[in-house]
Formats: C-alpha cells, sequence, structure tokens
C-alpha cells in the first residue's frame, strides 16, 4: 500500500523569501512522485513530477523537488516566493501498474505575506 | 478548449433527491476517474475507469454509480443525497502509457441542504 505524509497543514512564509514544503512517502514498488498545486476554485494543475533518472526534477513557476530514496521523502522548493504563489499544493505517489492509482497528501496550504 | 471539463460546477439540492454529474475530456486519454474532495481540502479517489471498464471502486456506497459511454466520457450519478455527500468532485484523466500525470477538471461543488 503507498501513502503521502504532508508535514505542516498550513506554511506562511514572507514574498522573496524560500518556500520548503515537506512530503513523505510510503510505497512498495518504485513510485512516481508528483507535486500539484490548487488556486481557489479551481482543479489542480501539475507541478512536476518524478519518474526515472535525474533525482532533481524542476517543474513551473520555478519550484524544484528532490527524490530521495533513502529519506522517501520529496520536498519542494522554491527559493524566492511571490504573491502569486499563494495556493494549496498536494504531494502524491503513484504505482507504475496500469490504472495509475494516485494517492494524495492532505495538501499543504502556503500563505504569502507582503 | 477545455482539456477536462465538467458540467455542472454548482449544484445545490434537497436531502433525498438524485443528481448527476457529467466529465469529458479532449486529450484522448484512456483511463479517467473521478476524485472528492472534502471540506478540508483532503482528496480521494471514489472510481477509476480505463478503455470504459470500471478498474477502481474504492469502497464508494453504492448510492454512487459512475458510467463511462465511451473512454472520452466519464459521468457520476448520485442517489439519494445525504449530507456528507456535500464536496467538491473532480473528474481526471490520465494515459496509462504515460506517467501517470493526472489532468483535472474544475470541479464540481455539491452541496446537500
Amino acid at each position: 500500500a503507498q501513502s503521502v505524509t504532508q508535514l505542516g497543514s498550513h506554511v506562511s512564509v514572507s514574498e522573496g523569501a524560500l518556500v520548503l514544503l515537506r512530503c513523505n512517502y510510503s510505497s512498495s514498488v518504485p513510485p512516481y512522485l508528483f507535486w500539484y498545486v490548487q488556486y481557489p476554485n479551481q482543479g489542480l494543475q501539475l507541478l512536476l513530477k518524478y519518474t526515472t533518472g535525474a533525482t532533481l526534477v524542476k517543474g513551473i513557476n520555478g519550484f524544484e523537488a528532490e527524490f530521495k530514496k533513502s529519506e522517501t521523502s520529496f520536498h519542494l522548493t522554491k527559493p524566492s516566493a511571490h504573491m502569486s504563489d499563494a495556493a494549496e499544493y498536494f504531494c502524491a505517489v503513484s504505482d507504475r501498474t496500469g490504472g495509475f492509482k494516485t494517492i494524495f497528501g492532505a495538501g499543504t496550504r502556503l500563505f504569502v505575506k507582503a | 478548449d477545455t482539456a477536462v471539463s465538467q458540467t455542472p460546477k454548482y449544484l445545490v439540492t434537497q436531502m433525498g433527491n438524485d443528481k448527476s454529474i457529467k466529465c469529458e475530456q479532449n486529450l484522448g486519454h484512456d483511463t479517467m476517474y473521478w476524485y472528492k474532495q472534502d471540506s478540508k481540502k483532503f482528496l480521494k479517489i471514489m472510481f477509476s475507469y480505463n478503455n470504459k471498464e470500471l478498474i477502481i471502486n474504492e469502497t464508494v456506497p453504492n448510492r454512487f454509480s459512475p458510467k463511462s459511454p465511451d473512454k472520452a466520457h466519464l459521468n457520476l450519478h448520485i442517489n439519494s443525497l445525504e449530507l456528507g455527500d456535500s464536496a467538491v468532485y473532480f473528474c481526471a484523466s490520465s494515459q496509462t502509457s504515460g506517467t501517470g500525470e493526472l489532468f483535472f477538471g474544475e470541479g464540481s461543488r455539491l452541496t446537500v441542504l
């Protein structure tokens, strides 16, 4: 069985500060890992994903995440927060079998202060 | 052209009524899903269809009945609505030959009074 834990339901940063959103996963098979962002009253959209290969993955809007197998982590970072980054962020894991059952973490709400 | 579109965007109804939500994707994907997002933003998979065949059914009450007339459409019918059914329902699609990335619709907010 797979699971995802996001540490911190709310994270608040100042504009221009580092953003760090934490995600740990559990999977009995090599996982696919994702970060999705949800803006108010919208659906989720993909920020970035790890499938195979390079463990540091870059996504849209300046975000990146590093897959660390030994720590079973996939933390999301951005060097400098912008007001427009305020949103709900979801870490997700899926297996590689047909059907791609994706399990989502509980989400982290990012607040950006001016 | 919206990739994954859901209708309606909002539903407000009384307990005991029946309602349907429709979803269509124009991405050519072979797998479609229904997710439920509760008031705390928690996302839970409900159903998944691959080429019109049900492949995931996650302990959802049988008042919920999905139907996939073709691989571009997935509908959700809910009978005898209860207060606890109030949530945002998201349709999503993916391609099994891809990397599992999900493409989401904008959601259908259901409020049961």
